[in-house]
């Protein structure tokens, strides 16, 4: 079973700041989702890159897959409050049987 | 609105208790998962249920018990519970078992505590 790492474990940040965080794994990814758990609900489902060096844009959201697929990185510009939450990666393929297996994540603050 | 609810949202239980977890969805899917989250660690998947039948137990204590008596249903049965099983657990579908079986949709969760 690959293991995903996270980084980093937390960041607190003022509005208005940009940020980074990254998820890494000793394996080939065959692709990769990230998902955010805002305070009290569940995970949710934001991109999955697939190719390696993709980027994908969601809003003010960009995420990029390494060249070599076993990277990726999720860029925030102009963070907002609304961003607070859990940023989770996860590899679909990298549990046994299969299955979904998750990073730590990382836990984003972002205050007004 | 997440397509999957679960009940309760909290739950404070003893150690001789016994209670039971609700999951419910109405995608259509026919996977349905339970995870385990604590504080410091990944998300554990528990157990999966694929059309109903149970695909994989991830090595979890005979305390917990899951029942899914349909697809757009299931439980966790929870007698003798240990404090260290504090947790939120997540329901979770997808169309089919595995990661190649589209993406988890979640619920939000019960938050339990066991004192």
């Amino acid at each position: 079973t690959q293991l995903l790492e996270q980084s980093p474990q937390f960041l607190s940040i003022q509005e208005g700041e940009n940020l980074t965080v990254y998820c890494n794994s000793s394996s080939v990814f065959s692709s990769l989702q990230w998902y955010r758990q805002e305070p009290g609900e569940g995970p949710v489902l934001l991109v999955t890159v697939v190719t390696g060096g993709e980027v994908k844009k969601l809003k003010r959201l960009t995420f990029q897959f390494g060249d070599a697929r076993k990277d990726s990185s999720l860029h925030i510009t102009a963070a907002q409050p609304g961003d607070t939450g859990l940023y989770l990666c996860a590899d679909p393929s990298g549990g046994s049987q299969g299955n979904l297996i998750f990073g730590k994540g990382t836990k984003l603050s972002v205050k007004p | 609105e997440t397509g999957v609810t679960q009940t309760p949202r909290h739950l404070v239980m003893g150690m001789t208790n016994k209670k039971s977890l609700k999951c419910e969805q109405h995608l259509g899917h026919n996977a349905m998962y339970w995870y385990k989250q604590s504080a410091k660690k990944p998300l554990e998947l528990m157990f999966v249920y694929n059309f109903k039948e149970q695909t994989e137990n991830n090595s979890v204590p005979s305390r917990f018990s899951p029942e899914c008596p349909n697809s757009s249903h299931l439980f966790l049965h929870l007698h003798t519970l240990q404090p260290e099983d504090s947790a939120l657990y997540l329901c979770a579908s997808s169309l089919t078992r595995g990661g190649s079986g589209g993406p988890l949709h979640f619920g939000n969760g019960t938050r339990l505590t066991v004192t």
